[in-house]
């Protein structure tokens, strides 16, 4: 069976320093990946998705980058982070076609 | 540009209560729409997804129903519980990308 794994669950940093989070997907092989961002009492904001390794499509344009250095890996960075960048992140997966999505558990993010 | 719009965005029901959630949605051209529940502080938990070609969907006490020409689904959930408590998230992926558009979802509470 397929599974998403995301780290880490939380995750308080200052303004100004470096962010990397990582997401994994198993079992399945050439996934659509994705990464949201969920700020407080507000919906889910697509921030980047991608259709294969080194294939990103970017959403929103601000300090936060994307990579996809394995079929199945998923990673979101920053080198800078703003006080802005606080907030609830959320990797997803679906299959090619985009038949269904898959959420890992999160990760919170506060910038202090 | 899509948008998905979810009403009302809060709702208090008695324990036993049948209920509807609506999500609207601006353009009728999707691949298909998923309803999904977050817990506080959680991730997403897929509930149903309509394929653009279906009518509804049924899981349990859940059911969802899909207009695509009017650009509405609803989600009705039977013999409400207070397990039942949750965030409702409607979303929709256009033909054109393979991304989920997200309402800002409906805060559910079930009184026992």
């Amino acid at each position: 069976s397929q599974t998403i794994h995301q780290w880490p669950a939380t995750l308080v940093q200052p303004v100004g320093s470096p962010l990397s989070l990582e997401c994994t997907v198993e079992g399945t092989s050439n996934p659509n990946l994705y990464w949201y961002r969920q700020a407080a009492g507000r919906g889910l904001q697509l921030l980047f998705y991608s259709v294969g390794i080194g294939q990103i499509s970017s959403e929103v344009p601000q300090n936060l980058s994307a990579s996809r250095p394995q079929d199945r890996q998923f990673i979101l960075s920053s080198k800078k982070l703003l006080l802005s960048d606080s907030g609830f992140y959320l990797c997803a997966w679906s299959a090619r076609g985009g038949y269904g999505y898959t959420f890992g558990s999160g990760t919170r993010l506060t910038v202090v | 540009k899509q948008e998905v719009t979810q009403i009302p965005a809060a709702l208090s029901v008695p324990e036993g209560e049948n209920l509807v959630l609506n999500c609207s949605f601006t353009d009728s051209a999707i691949y298909n729409l998923q309803w999904f529940r977050q817990d506080p502080g959680k991730g997403l938990t897929s509930l149903l997804l309509i394929q653009s070609s279906q009518r509804e969907q049924t899981s349990g006490r859940l059911n969802a129903s899909l207009d695509k020409s009017s650009g509405r689904s609803t989600l009705y959930i039977a013999a409400s519980q207070p397990g039942d408590s949750a965030t409702y998230l409607c979303a929709v992926m256009d033909t054109g990308r393979r991304a989920l558009t997200f309402g800002s979802g409906t805060r559910l509470q079930v009184q026992p």
